[in-house]
């Protein structure tokens, strides 16, 4: 059964980076059918697509975070990770990782992580 | 880009039938949307894909009670059977031309 684990510092000072993994097992990340993705949701609030990789390393950022956002993919470990820099309280949210189902031109969220915590304050 | 709107809240008997509404912005009534549920502090949960036909496709394990559809620009979630556990919060989600997700801004659906 496919498994999604995040992993990461649960609390972040302002101004630092913010680094996140994303641990997949059940299932290969060099799969060609699926792309891998990160989604955030502040406390109270709704869901916030952050990006995605594909396997080959092609990436897609959300357009308000593209300037502070890296994500990478190591298919040795079968895993893929998220950077957000220059964080603030603002980043303070849930961060899921997530499996994408893919068709022509678009993907959608198919398999959700269990999610972690990630507070911003010094 | 595709924008979705949802209504904020919604509510129903138990044992009833709901239908909620997904309504993709002028000019992307064709797209292809995903709805999941999200229980009070849990992960989301992915129910389905649904096409604008109205064709859709469950994820593993989502009960049959659990059906979508489709008319024009709406893209709808019937719930039929309301359990207790189905009372959550319900979120639509699409892409746009460049493959970036768009989600929809949820609806909290309540069993009465």
């Amino acid at each position: 059964q496919l498994q999604l684990q995040e992993s990461g510092p649960g609390l972040v000072k302002p101004s630092e980076t913010l680094s996140l993994t994303c641990t997949v097992s059940g299932g290969s990340i060099s799969s060609s059918s699926y792309y891998w993705g990160w989604i955030r949701q502040p406390p109270g609030k709704g869901l916030e697509w952050i990006g995605s990789i594909y396997y080959s390393g092609s990436t897609y950022y959300n357009p308000s975070l593209k300037s502070r956002v890296t994500i990478s993919v190591d298919t040795s470990k079968n895993q893929f990770s998220l950077k957000l820099s220059s964080v603030t309280a603002a980043d303070t949210a849930v961060y899921y990782c997530a499996r994408l189902g893919a068709v022509a031109g678009g993907t959608w969220v198919n398999y959700w992580g269990q999610g972690t915590l990630v507070t911003v304050s010094s | 880009q595709p924008v979705l709107t949802q209504s904020s809240s919604a509510s129903a008997s138990l044992g009833s039938s709901v239908k909620l509404t997904c309504t993709l912005s002028s000019g992307h009534s064709s797209y292809i949307i995903a709805w999941h549920q999200q229980q009070p502090g849990k992960a989301p949960r992915y129910l389905m894909k649904l096409e604008g036909s109205g064709s859709y496709n469950k994820g593993s394990g989502v009960p049959d009670r659990f059906s979508g559809s489709s008319s024009g620009a709406d893209r709808y979630l019937t719930i039929s059977n309301l359990q207790s556990e189905d009372e959550a919060d319900y979120y639509c989600e699409t892409w746009d031309s460049n493959t970036h997700a768009v989600f929809g801004g949820g609806t909290q659906l309540t069993v009465l």
